[in-house]
């Protein structure tokens, strides 16, 4: 089974901290994703990486920048924490595609809470 | 990338079908159709995909008419534990951009 592990369930940082985000997967996978979840605002794309060192923007990207190293590691790093960056962060990854099936596998999460 | 329009919330009874529809006016020929489900405190998880016509698995049926504007999924005989998010995405997988998630449809199960 594919398995995204996040570093933390639950994270409480200040306001101007740096915060790390790591997700880790285990199955080769080639794209990475994180994503923000909001009440009512579903799942918004921060940024994606198709390779190792690649990254591109999604649909919010502002705040956030994100470090691809390693083919199993994507790290989403909050530079100066502010309090709208509280949230539910989801990290995903999935194969190249090829056609066919093309499947997502999502992390446990993590709640950020920015004070 | 295609823009998706779903309910945003239905209710339902144990053991009946519940069919949810996806408008997805400008999809593109590349693009795929796929269904996420999401229960609170977890990440999404993959439920079905399709490209056109009917594609069934041991969890639920997707139905894809020609025009392919719209598509629906089926969940048969559903369970309190069918309570849940379940988003549509489409995208184009061939060309391996990021899919999108929409609000989803929040789906009530009760007994």
């Amino acid at each position: 089974d594919v398995k995204v592990t996040q570093s933390s369930r639950y994270l409480v940082k200040r306001t101007g901290e740096k915060v790390f985000l790591e997700c880790v997967q285990d199955m080769d996978h080639e794209n990475m994703f994180w994503y923000r979840q909001d009440p009512g605002l579903g799942l918004r794309l921060i940024y994606f990486s198709y390779d190792v060192k690649m990254k591109e923007k999604g649909d919010i990207p502002e705040g956030y920048s994100v470090s691809r190293e390693k083919k199993e590691r994507f790290s989403l790093i909050l530079e100066s924490a502010s309090t709208n960056q509280t949230s539910m962060y989801l990290c995903a990854s999935s194969l190249a595609t090829s056609g066919g099936t093309y499947e997502q596998y999502f992390g446990p999460g993590t709640r950020l809470t920015v004070t | 990338l295609a823009k998706t329009t779903q309910p945003i919330s239905m209710d339902s009874y144990e053991g009946q079908e519940v069919n949810i529809t996806c408008s997805h006016n400008n999809i593109a020929t590349n693009d795929y159709i796929t269904w996420y489900q999401q229960f609170p405190s977890q990440g999404p998880r993959f439920i079905i995909q399709g490209y056109k016509t009917k594609v069934t698995n041991e969890v639920a049926s997707l139905f894809i008419p020609a025009d392919r504007k719209s598509s629906t999924l089926s969940l048969p005989r559903v369970s309190l534990s069918d309570t849940a998010v379940y988003y549509c995405l489409v995208g184009d997988h061939q060309a391996g951009t990021a899919l999108i998630f929409g609000k989803g449809t929040t789906l009530s199960v009760s007994s």
